[in-house]
């Protein structure tokens, strides 16, 4: 049962251009989310989060979109640039199907910036 | 360099051996969690341990056990290993293990069982 999506696996973006990473979820329980960026052998690095009573947060070429009746949650990277290209991890965090809180992760998106 | 370190970084092993993976947590972050990460899969949360207690369950299996020593460090133990037990094992920590934090993660275990 997955319960953070990440429907695309893959994205190419033009370098200076908008970059746009989509995330969905089904658990209404979640009501923090967080976005992490991976390199090829490293660990996922913190990029941003946005808690469920705000609809955006930004951090510099960093935005965060939430649309809670949609249930899906965006990564807006303008503009973008090489080193960007990573595969990023949307993740969510409530009450999970365990009765626990803990992170959830969804199957990433790599992002590739062509110069 | 998030300050958690994984050893080792390779793991290569037999089906039905068993293996221990090990994590140093950062300075001062009390929490540490494990996590799988398969061929085309996200991050599966395996299990959470809050200053040595197990704070949080996941979908770990029974052959895999953890546990948190006094000195904060954790190790995974993985046992009756199968081929699907291939993966990239992660480990973070956090300061409180409250699940708002952000977790910094190590660099991984790649585990292949052949």
């Amino acid at each position: 049962d997955q319960q953070v999506k990440q429907n695309s696996p893959s994205l190419s973006v033009q370098e200076g251009r908008i970059s746009i990473l989509n995330c969905d979820y089904t658990n209404s329980m979640f009501d923090y989310f967080l976005w992490y960026k991976k390199y090829p052998a490293e660990g996922p690095t913190f990029l941003i989060s946005i808690s469920s009573i705000k609809d955006k947060n930004e951090d510099g070429r960093f935005t965060v979109f939430l649309n809670k009746s949609a249930k899906h949650l965006s990564l807006h990277i303008v503009p973008s640039q090489p080193g960007d290209s990573a595969v990023y991890f949307c993740a969510a965090s409530g009450i999970s199907n365990f009765g626990n809180e803990k992170l959830t992760f969804g199957t990433g998106t790599r992002l590739t910036i062509i110069p | 360099d998030s300050g958690v370190t994984q050893t080792p970084k390779h793991l290569i092993t037999a089906t039905g051996q068993r293996v221990t993976l090990r994590c140093s947590p950062r300075s001062g972050d009390l929490s540490v969690y494990w996590y799988q990460q398969s061929l085309d899969q996200g991050l599966q949360f395996l299990i959470q341990y809050y200053n040595g207690e197990e704070r949080a369950k996941g979908n770990i299996l029974e052959r895999f056990s953890a546990q948190q020593f006094p000195d904060l460090h954790s190790e995974l133990n993985l046992s009756s290993l199968e081929l699907g037990d291939s993966a990239l094992y992660f480990c973070a920590s956090s300061e409180r293990g409250t699940a708002n934090e952000k977790l910094f993660f190590g660099s991984g275990t790649q585990l292949s069982v052949l």
